[in-house]
């Protein structure tokens, strides 16, 4: 039972480059989410789908774009990495579309921007 | 006051003891919460949902309290596995979002 699944585990880059955080989910949930962890706070909501083709920016937006493929996959893309885009990348699901349910994660994407 | 703040510890405590950890809230609308467990470089693991006065499942018991506008989440019976930082979690505005608190952090020691 796989949940929630991102690739890949653990990227560095250099600043300027470009990148796709990869996330799956086999819970045929209706709602995914893209968060940063940096150390000493909390998560913080970069971009989540509310269902499968619609996306909507969250508190931490800029530099990065979402695609939601379809109900599976949400991917996170940046476009030309920054230092202070270094943190872990942790996506998430939830059967919600109204409402509040818990969300699921999965075990993250470590990032570090050079 | 944020949307959802906690103490953020550590809280050390010896095995066996009882420990309760509370989170406050701001938006009086409120009504589902949750609380996760992180392990230090680990994803956030579901632990309990609070929906209504509170919910208890083994040695945890989470309470909701409306009126002061706080959640709280009480571990009895420690134990070395418990150590861990626990998010407390509240909705954020519209549908489908949550917030998370940055974390309360329990070492329990032998």
């Amino acid at each position: 039972n796989a949940g929630v699944t991102q690739t890949p585990k653990f990227q560095v880059l250099k600043t300027g480059q470009s990148m796709t955080l990869q996330c799956a989910q086999d819970m045929n949930h209706n709602s995914m989410y893209w968060y940063r962890q940096d150390p000493g706070m909390g998560l913080r909501l970069i971009y989540y789908s509310a269902s499968e083709g619609t996306t909507d920016k969250g508190e931490v937006p800029n530099g990065y774009n979402v695609s939601r493929l379809n109900k599976r996959e949400f991917s996170l893309r940046l476009e030309s990495a920054a230092p202070s885009q270094t943190s872990v990348y942790f996506c998430a699901s939830s059967e919600a579309q109204e409402g509040w349910q818990p969300q699921h994660f999965g075990d993250g994407t470590r990032l570090s921007i050079l | 006051r944020k949307e959802v703040e906690q103490d953020p510890g550590p809280f050390n405590v010896p095995e066996g003891a009882t420990v309760a950890f509370n989170c406050t809230y701001s938006n009086s609308a409120s009504q589902s919460f949750f609380w996760y467990r992180q392990d230090c470089r680990k994803e956030p693991k579901l632990l309990m949902s609070v929906y209504s006065s509170g919910n208890e499942d083994g040695r945890f018991t989470a309470q909701l309290n409306r009126a002061s506008q706080y959640i709280s989440l009480l571990i009895r019976d420690s134990k070395l596995s418990d150590s861990a930082t626990y998010l407390c979690v509240g909705p954020r505005g519209g549908y489908n979002k949550l917030i998370f608190g940055a974390g309360t952090r329990l070492a329990v020691h032998p």
